[in-house]
Formats: C-alpha cells, structure tokens, sequence
C-alpha cells in the first residue's frame, strides 16, 4: 500500500527565502507525482507534474524534482513571497492518487 | 474555458440522512475522481470514474456511492449519514487515462452532519 509523508509538517519564513518542501513515497511503482497548493477552505490547484521518466519540472519560482528509485521529491521555492502562503500536498499516482498530509507555509512580510 | 464546478458549496445534514454532490468537470474531460478531506485523515481518495463507468475505488464503505453521465458530470451518494462524513468533499477532473494529467480541483462541497 502506498504511503505518502511530508516534512515539514509547518514552516514560517520571511518574505525572500528560499526554501524547500519534501515528499517521501513508499512504492516507487508511480507513473507521475505532481504538486499542488491549497488555499483555506478552497480546492487544490495543480502546481508542476512530473513524470515518473522524468527528473524534474520547472515553472517560474517553482522547480520540482523526482527521485524515483529513492522515493523522494522536493519543491523548491525561490524568493518566497507572503502570496505564496498556503498549505502545499504532493501525490503520487499509481493504480489512483495517494496525497501527502501537506506542509503549511508562512511566509511572513 | 470554465473550470471543475461543484454544488452546493456547503450543505447541513442529520445523522442518519442520506446527501448528493454534484461535480461538472472542465469540458473535454472525461475522468472524473471525488476525495474526502478532514483534518484527521487528510486528502483520501473515493473513487474515480471514466466515461461512464467505475475505474477505481478507495478504501470507502458502501455508503459511499457515484455514478458519471454520458456529459461527463458526476454525483456522488451518501446514505446514512455518521458524524464522521463530516469533511470537505472534492471532485477533480482530467483529460483522459489520468497518466501524464494534471488534476484539476473544484472548490469543495462542504458537509456538516448534525
């Protein structure tokens, strides 16, 4: 069964920090991973999808990378900004999709 | 192009009633997946439904129930409500078989049981 963790569970930086998340997965039998961010009580929106073929995905401030064979992905965010605030989920898809419990991002001005 | 929408965006029911979602997705697409979210369990998956017919299913009792119709537009069932349906439901749909697709998200229905 496949298992989907994140850490930091909670991060608060000061606006212009970079700063990464990660996404750790238990079967590494995924056909992609993707990103997302959720704003409070709003849906997810897709941030960058990688393919399981591929290493990494970039997309302004955002670059996303993919460890297949170790189970593991980050999300690099370059020159935070308070906008950038949210919770943030990756998951993974295999026979259908396994979320990760999220990180809460601060980032505060 | 219209995004994934879901209604009612917030519905009270009592234990023990039975509720319907409904999901239209972004035009085109043909795949339909619904989630559940609390604070508890996260993000799980319900099932997931492709022109017409169940491809997969979560880890969900029987209460739990969809169907997709021949316009892509989804419905998902709850029958005898429990406290703990309590959560924000979610729908998203994608382009086709899901490899390689994007999910897209609408912003929730979210079910209060009394």
């Amino acid at each position: 069964k496949q298992e989907v963790t994140q850490i930091p569970a909670a991060l608060s930086v000061p606006e212009g920090e970079n700063l990464v998340l990660n996404c750790s997965f238990t079967d590494s039998a995924i056909y992609n991973l993707q990103w997302f961010r959720q704003d409070p009580g709003k849906g997810l929106t897709s941030l960058l999808l990688i393919q399981s073929s591929q290493r990494e995905q970039t997309s302004g401030r955002l670059n996303a990378s993919l460890d297949k064979s170790s189970g593991r992905s980050t999300l690099y965010i370059a020159a935070s900004q308070p906008g950038d605030s949210a919770t943030y989920l990756c998951a993974v898809e295999g026979q259908n999709f396994v979320f990760g419990p999220g990180t809460r991002l601060s980032v505060l001005p | 192009k219209a995004g994934v929408t879901q209604t009612p965006r917030y519905l009270i029911k009592t234990r023990g009633q039975q509720v319907t979602l409904s999901c239209s997705p972004i035009s085109g697409h043909r795949s339909v997946s619904w989630y559940q979210q609390t604070p508890g369990q996260g993000l799980q998956f319900l099932f997931e439904y492709f022109s017409e017919t169940q491809r997969n299913k979560g880890n969900f009792p029987g209460r739990f129930s969809g169907r997709q119709f021949s316009n892509s537009r989804s419905e998902m069932n709850v029958s005898t409500l429990e406290l703990g349906d309590s959560a924000l439901y979610l729908c998203a749909s994608s382009p086709g078989t899901g490899i390689f697709s994007p999910l897209h998200f609408g912003n929730g229905t979210r079910l209060t049981v009394t």
